[in-house]
């Protein structure tokens, strides 16, 4: 089945503790990115990737690190993370190259304490 | 600044009935426009897009209509199902950015009554 898929599913953490949220695809795609939907603000991107070792930041970056060493993978890094990062994250992948509809995951809730 | 607008946080329709939900954008290089539709706990969804070549697309139940004179989209269900029920997401995209760079508007939450 294709799918993007993201662990956790739910995290609570305390501030500074850093963390990681992993992001696989099985589509061969090539874009991938991270986005945080926060009520009243929608859907904001963080950063994409249009391949492998290729990154760049989104609408909102600040706080947060990607990494794209497989073309599957897209882990979102949060080194210190704080309470304003309590959020609800999606990681969404496509064809790219003109091909504009994404597949998002089924998101993951984080609570920074 | 907010680029795409969804002007209506919440949607009321009976089902049977059409739902219309709207969408504003500001960026006039924005040439490609996508709804998505979410339900709780799960990820948003592709359901239907337009490029600024055409002013309407049509997919079964749901039409997009895309007003570029007004830098206005619409997308009609009709008839509306409880099943529905969920919030659309307006995006939007400049030309040649594919989907590097997708702008979303705050959502509609359409709330289909049987």
């Amino acid at each position: 089945e294709a799918q993007v898929t993201q662990n956790p599913r739910y995290l609570i953490t305390v501030t500074g503790k850093k963390l990681t949220v992993t992001c696989s695809q099985n589509m061969n795609h090539e874009y991938m990115s991270w986005y945080r939907q926060d009520p009243g603000l929608g859907l904001r991107q963080i950063y994409y990737s249009m391949n492998v070792e290729v990154t760049d930041k989104g609408d909102v970056p600040e706080g947060y690190k990607v990494s794209r060493k497989e073309k599957r993978n897209f882990p979102l890094i949060l080194e210190s993370p704080s309470p304003n990062q309590t959020s609800l994250y999606f990681c969404a992948s496509s064809f790219g190259q003109g091909r504009y509809e994404q597949y998002f995951g089924p998101g993951t809730r984080l609570t920074v304490t | 600044d907010q680029q795409v607008k969804q002007n209506s946080p919440s949607l009321s329709v009976q089902e049977g009935r059409i739902s219309i939900l709207n969408c504003d954008y500001t960026n006039s290089m924005f040439d490609y426009f996508l709804w998505y539709k979410k339900y709780p706990a799960e990820g948003p969804t592709f359901l239907i897009s337009i490029s600024s070549i055409k002013d309407k697309n049509e997919d079964g139940r749901f039409t997009v209509f895309l007003n570029k004179s007004a830098k206005h989209l619409s997308l009609h269900i009709v008839p509306s199902q409880p099943g529905d029920s969920a919030v659309y997401f307006c995006a939007a995209s400049p030309w040649g950015a594919g989907s590097y760079q997708l702008t979303f508007g705050k959502g509609t939450k359409l709330s289909v009554i049987p």
